[in-house]
């Protein structure tokens, strides 16, 4: 069974600092890895996905994931965090792409302050 | 590209009412939709799977009487919360998959039971 594990419920980081929001993953199969984010009272936003291409993945907003196997981890990473990067962000795996259900994380809260 | 719309935003209801949300991929066609339930600071759980033409895939533990999903045409499913009680209050996010990859996510709807 396919499971994601997102080390930290709440990230707090300074303004022009480095964001890292870790996520683990367990799949019996080659995962499909999606990270998204929702700001308050909306739905979610693609960030970025890995589909078994380049494990170094760029997204919008300035974010990137790399995508490690033997870790099995896909980290999120942005060099310099902004106060409009405040919001909730999810890891996500599924077996086969979008078709397949996704697995969600329990999310991060990513707070960025002055 | 991949625009997602959920209808309405938000609704109040009262208790024993039944309210219809609708989820339209509005600039492609999806033959699959899903529909989450977010509950406060928490990941969002899925509901059931819809699939154009065929009857909704429900997870363990959803009432399909209670959740009725009706996915009518390619752009366009619609969850209709039957008899709703006060429990039944969350975030309903639905999603849509224009490509093989990755699924789109409506901006939610908040029902709130009276």
């Amino acid at each position: 069974a396919q499971s994601v594990t997102q080390l930290g419920s709440h990230v707090s980081v300074s303004e022009g600092a480095l964001v890292l929001l870790r996520c683990n993953y367990s799949s019996s199969v080659p995962p499909y890895l999606f990270w998204y984010v929702q700001y308050p009272n909306q739905g979610l936003q693609l960030l970025l996905k890995y589909t078994s291409a380049a494990t170094l993945v760029k997204g919008i907003n300035g974010f990137e994931a790399e995508f490690k196997k033997s870790e099995t981890s896909f980290h999120l990473t942005k060099p310099s965090a902004h106060m409009s990067d405040a919001a909730e962000y999810f890891c996500a795996v599924s077996e086969a792409g979008g078709y397949n259900k996704l697995i969600f994380g329990a999310g991060t809260r990513l707070a960025v302050h002055p | 590209g991949a625009v997602v719309s959920q209808h309405p935003s938000r609704v109040i209801c009262k208790s024993g009412t039944s309210v219809k949300i609708e989820c339209r991929s509005l600039d492609f066609q999806a033959t699959t939709m899903f529909w989450y339930r977010q509950f406060p600071k928490k990941s969002l759980m899925l509901m059931a799977t819809s699939n154009e033409g065929s009857k909704a895939t429900y997870e363990q533990g959803v009432e399909k009487d209670k959740f009725l999903i009706n996915h009518a045409s390619l752009t366009l499913s619609t969850l209709t919360v039957t008899s709703a009680h006060p429990e039944d209050s969350s975030f309903y996010i639905c999603s849509a998959v224009p490509d093989i990859d990755t699924q789109y996510f409506g901006p939610g709807t908040r029902l709130t039971v009276l």
